[in-house]
């Protein structure tokens, strides 16, 4: 596709289940960015995959929180046992990911997730 | 313990006046720095990249200036338009390839 896609738009879920978040990045670029806002809050850093190497996971606020990139392409952000605080937008960006010189970041729309 | 800060306020200002957006951040050596601008509801968009050795960028009606000496950001949008009404953030790029983001600044633009 053209930009960065996220599925599901929305999800709605109750306090305890798993929630799976899917990422699929631009064609041909190596990095990729998993973040969290909250309402009316700026972008919390949660992960970042840059092509083979391990991804930087210093921002994944808790071990029920985990992420894997496929392939070097898709991504699965995944919440097990969610909570009410885990109720947030989470945005996945992707860029070329050059070295030295990751450049501008391609956002998607994100994936509203509601813990009831 | 890095920070980055924007103006939590909102920045209300008049049609055709120029707007001005502050970033400041500690404990970082950040090699670049770009701003973005995030509308309601949406992802944000890249607007502008500055470097560690540059000390202005401009593009259109947008400028942004880098000094690292005073860790700080300023970013300008001259002739501002009811259209230029958004949320905008900062990020820096940090050694080891993530980029940071402020917690953005709102501006309105009333006509």
């Amino acid at each position: 596709g053209a930009g960065v896609s996220q599925s599901p738009s929305n999800k709605v879920t109750e306090k305890g289940k798993d929630v799976e978040l899917r990422c699929d990045p631009i064609s041909g670029h190596t990095a990729l960015y998993w973040y969290r806002q909250s309402l009316g809050q700026g972008l919390e850093f949660l992960i970042y995959f840059q092509g083979n190497s391990a991804p930087d996971k210093s921002g994944l606020p808790s071990d029920r929180f985990s992420a894997e990139r496929t392939g070097g392409s898709v991504s699965t952000l995944t919440i097990q046992r969610t909570q009410q605080e885990d109720s947030a937008v989470y945005l996945c960006a992707s860029s070329p990911g050059l070295a030295g010189d990751p450049g501008e970041l391609f956002f998607g729309e994100g994936s509203r997730l509601t813990v009831l | 313990s890095q920070k980055i800060e924007q103006n939590s306020e909102a920045l209300n200002i008049q049609e055709g006046k120029t707007a001005t957006l502050t970033c400041n951040y500690t404990n970082y050596s950040p090699a670049y720095l770009q701003w973005y601008r995030q509308d309601p509801g949406r992802g944000p968009v890249f607007l502008l990249l500055i470097r560690e050795n540059e000390k202005e960028k401009r593009k259109e009606r947008l400028k942004v200036t880098f000094d690292t000496t005073l860790k700080q950001s300023l970013f300008h949008i001259t002739a501002s338009q009811p259209a230029d009404s958004a949320t905008y953030l900062c990020a820096l790029y940090n050694q080891g390839g993530k980029l940071i983001f402020g917690q953005g600044t709102e501006l309105s633009v009333k006509p």
